[in-house]
C-alpha cells in the first residue's frame, strides 16, 4: 500500500497525560499535513511541512503541541498533558510539490477521559 | 476561520436520483476543491476547479464554481449506495497551502 499510513488508529487516553502519533506519507511527496476533526465538523489546519521544514502552524497548535518531521519523512505530532477538548480525529495528508490536492490517511481517533 | 462554508444540507436521496450540494467561501481563492469522507475515515480527493474555470466534469460529478458570488456546487448524477458519505468542500487561497475545510454534507443514498 503506498497511501498515507498513520499509527495508532485510536488511542484512548487519561487527561494529563502524553501521546504521540505518527504519520507516514506517500513517499515522493514534499509536504504533509496534519489535521484536526471534530464530530461534525469539516477538518482544521494545525501545520504543514515541507521536507524537513516547519513552514506554517495554526493558532489552534498550542504550545502543549508539537510536531517534527526530522528526515522529510514521516511526521510526529505529540500533545502534551491532554485536556478533554483534545479528543478529536487527528488527520495526515500529504502532497507533492506543485500540485494542492492533498491525500489523507485513515486518521488517529483520539479520547481523552 | 473557515473559507469554505457548505449550506448545511443532510440529504437523503434514493438512488438514481441527481444530489447536489452547495458551498460559498469569503476570501479570494486559487482554486476550490471538493473530498469526500466516508463515516470514520479520511478523506479522499474528488475535484479541483481553479479560479478561472467555471465548471469542470469528472464522471458522475460536476462542479461549478462562480466567483463573483464566492460559491461553488457539486452535483453527482445518477447517484448509488456507495455515494453515501459526507462532502466537503475546501479552498486554497492564493500563496497559501493550507485548506480550509466547510461544515460538510451528510448524503445518504437509499438503495
Amino acid at each position: 500500500d503506498t497511501g498515507v499510513s498513520q499509527d495508532p488508529r485510536h488511542k484512548i487516553t487519561k487527561r494529563g497525560q502524553n501521546v504521540t502519533f505518527r504519520c507516514d506519507p506517500i513517499s515522493e511527496h514534499n509536504r504533509l499535513y496534519w489535521y484536526r476533526q471534530t464530530l461534525g465538523q469539516g477538518p482544521e489546519f494545525l501545520t504543514y511541512f515541507q521536507n524537513e521544514a516547519q513552514l506554517e502552524k495554526s493558532r489552534l497548535l498550542s504550545d502543549r503541541f508539537s510536531a517534527e518531521r526530522p528526515k522529510g519523512s514521516f511526521s510526529t505530532l505529540e500533545i502534551q498533558r491532554t485536556e478533554q477538548g483534545d479528543s478529536a480525529m487527528y488527520l495526515c495528508a500529504s502532497s507533492p510539490l506543485r500540485a494542492n490536492i492533498q491525500y489523507f490517511g485513515a486518521g488517529t481517533r483520539l479520547s481523552v477521559l | 476561520s473557515q473559507q469554505g462554508e457548505e449550506d448545511p444540507q443532510a440529504l437523503s436521496i434514493q438512488e438514481g436520483e441527481n444530489a447536489t450540494m452547495n458551498c460559498s467561501y469569503k476570501t479570494s481563492i486559487n482554486n476550490l476543491q471538493w473530498y469526500r469522507q466516508n463515516s470514520g475515515r479520511g478523506l479522499v480527493h474528488l475535484i479541483l476547479i481553479r479560479s478561472n474555470e467555471r465548471e469542470k466534469h469528472s464522471g458522475r460529478l460536476r462542479v461549478t464554481l462562480d466567483t463573483s458570488k464566492k460559491s461553488s456546487s457539486l452535483l453527482i448524477t445518477a447517484s448509488r449506495a456507495a455515494d453515501t458519505a459526507s462532502y466537503f468542500c475546501a479552498t486554497d487561497a492564493r500563496g497559501n497551502n493550507r485548506l480550509a475545510f466547510g461544515k460538510g454534507n451528510q448524503v445518504v443514498v437509499i438503495p
